[in-house]
């Protein structure tokens, strides 16, 4: 987990309220992640981005929205568009893009709506 | 599209015995494996990947992993299991050639290991 912090380690929401995820890395990566995490379903990219000022659609993109002004920033906000955003939020970093290229990983949010 | 299959959900061993946990891929071309572990309410911790060459990969934690190209696997393996080996582990993988898009990592759901005294 050394280099990537997220928070808050848990946060709850009401229903139709937006929230926003903070993930901070200090590795000097250019590219960085959100994963969906929920029992049994392995790990589900939601948002990546290669370098500041941009940033892609993963598999599960409806309902979330980011934003990379900063290199070692990406915050992730979960939007009342989100049908079921109680899971578990992961972020991740690399040094580029490139295929060969290890994630690492924060330790995670555990987002519940209430 | 790519996919990664983790046959069992749990695997349960005794402390001292070797250890397996599988994984088979399905994607076009040669690809990149990578192995991962997490403890409760934790992150993903990095443990080995295959990029190529030696088919026997070495990793973290005592840890090693065997790419077989023609059963498509890389099963990870362990000789003596601990106790503190328990929790949750992801194979994952990705296509070989990337168009300059990020690295888009499929994972699959994950096998819980479970060593016991």
């Amino acid at each position: 987990d050394g280099g990537i912090t997220q928070s808050p380690k848990y946060l709850f929401r009401k229903e139709g309220q937006n929230v926003t995820l903070s993930c901070e890395q200090n590795l000097n990566h250019d590219a960085m992640y959100w994963y969906r995490q929920d029992p049994g379903q392995g790990l589900r990219l939601i948002y990546y981005s290669q370098i500041v000022n941009d940033f892609q659609k993963g598999d599960i993109a409806e309902g979330y929205s980011v934003s990379r002004e900063k290199k070692e920033s990406f915050p992730l906000t979960v939007t009342s568009a989100q049908k079921n955003p109680t899971a578990f939020y992961l972020c991740a970093s690399s040094i580029t893009s490139g295929s060969t290229d290890t994630q690492y990983f924060g330790p995670g949010t555990r987002l519940t709506v209430l | 599209a790519q996919s990664v299959a983790q046959p069992e959900d749990q695997v349960n061993v005794a402390e001292g015995n070797p250890l397996t946990v599988k994984c088979t891929y399905s994607v076009s071309g040669n690809p990149y494996l990578f192995w991962y572990v997490q403890y409760p309410n934790r992150g993903l911790q990095f443990l080995l990947k295959y990029i190529t060459g030696d088919n026997l990969v070495k990793g973290s934690y005592g840890f090693e992993a065997e790419f077989n190209k023609s059963q498509t696997s890389f099963h990870l393996k362990k000789p003596s299991a601990l106790v503190s080996d328990s929790a949750l582990y992801f194979c994952a993988v990705r296509p070989p050639r990337d168009t300059g898009t990020a690295s888009k990592l499929t994972f699959g759901t994950g096998t819980r290991l479970q060593v016991t005294l």
